[in-house]
């Protein structure tokens, strides 16, 4: 069984401030882990995906997240917020070699304040 | 090249009516998801196509709710006998399945009166 805990269903940080939006996952297996953003009325879009490779995962808009298998986390992180990261980010996780059905953490809203 | 399509986009339906939602996924994406997203929650998996398998629908809510992919393409979930609860957003995702990497549809919201 695989599940994904997202610690704080909003955080607030000024523009220009450190973002660090956190998840911890639960997987049977070596997983497959995701991190996906989600802009008002519009699907969710992949950010970066960690598939067993480098532990520290770099995706797009600045964004990296790092695998840390000793305390099943694989928290988001940006170094200067802007305004355009407004968003709901969600975690996901799968197993990667059995179920192809990825769970979903209940997301986590970034406000960005001027 | 063309990402995941959905429609209708908006759908008012009254309680009680069917509602056919339509997914159009990347060509050549053999995995096909729907997802139900309700107002504050996370994503809700419903059910998964891959190939020419079996679905698996292990997520579908109730017998209300039913889905059906033709020819490896073009999914239709249909709702039966719509309920107030049933007002979310839905959302469609394709993948290749063995990068587990989703594209997800814009959604189709549907509000229940």
């Amino acid at each position: 069984a695989q599940s994904v805990t997202q610690l704080g269903s909003h955080v607030s940080v000024s523009e220009g401030a450190l973002v660090l939006l956190r998840c911890n996952y639960s997987s049977s297996v070596p997983p497959y882990l995701f991190w996906y953003v989600q802009y008002p009325n519009q699907g969710l879009q992949l950010l970066l995906k960690y598939t067993s490779a480098a532990t520290l995962v770099k995706g797009i808009n600045g964004f990296e997240a790092e695998f840390k298998k000793s305390e099943t986390s694989f928290h988001l992180t940006k170094p200067s917020a802007h305004m355009s990261d407004a968003a709901e980010y969600f975690c996901a996780v799968s197993d990667g070699g059995g179920s192809y059905i990825p769970t979903f953490g209940r997301g986590t809203s970034l406000i960005v304040h001027p | 090249g063309a990402g995941v399509s959905q429609s209708p986009s908006n759908k008012v339906t009254e309680k009680g009516k069917d509602v056919e939602l339509r997914c159009d996924p990347i060509s050549g994406h053999t995995a096909l998801y729907w997802y139900r997203q309700s107002l504050g929650q996370g994503l809700e998996f419903l059910i998964y196509f891959q190939g020419n398998s079996a679905p698996d629908k292990s997520g579908l809510p109730s017998d209300r709710f039913s889905a059906e992919r033709t020819g490896g393409s073009v999914s239709t979930l249909t709702i039966q006998r719509t309920q107030q609860e049933d007002s979310a957003v839905y959302l469609c995702a394709s993948s290749l399945v063995f990068n587990n990497e989703q594209f997800f549809g814009p959604g189709t919201r549907l509000t229940v009166l």
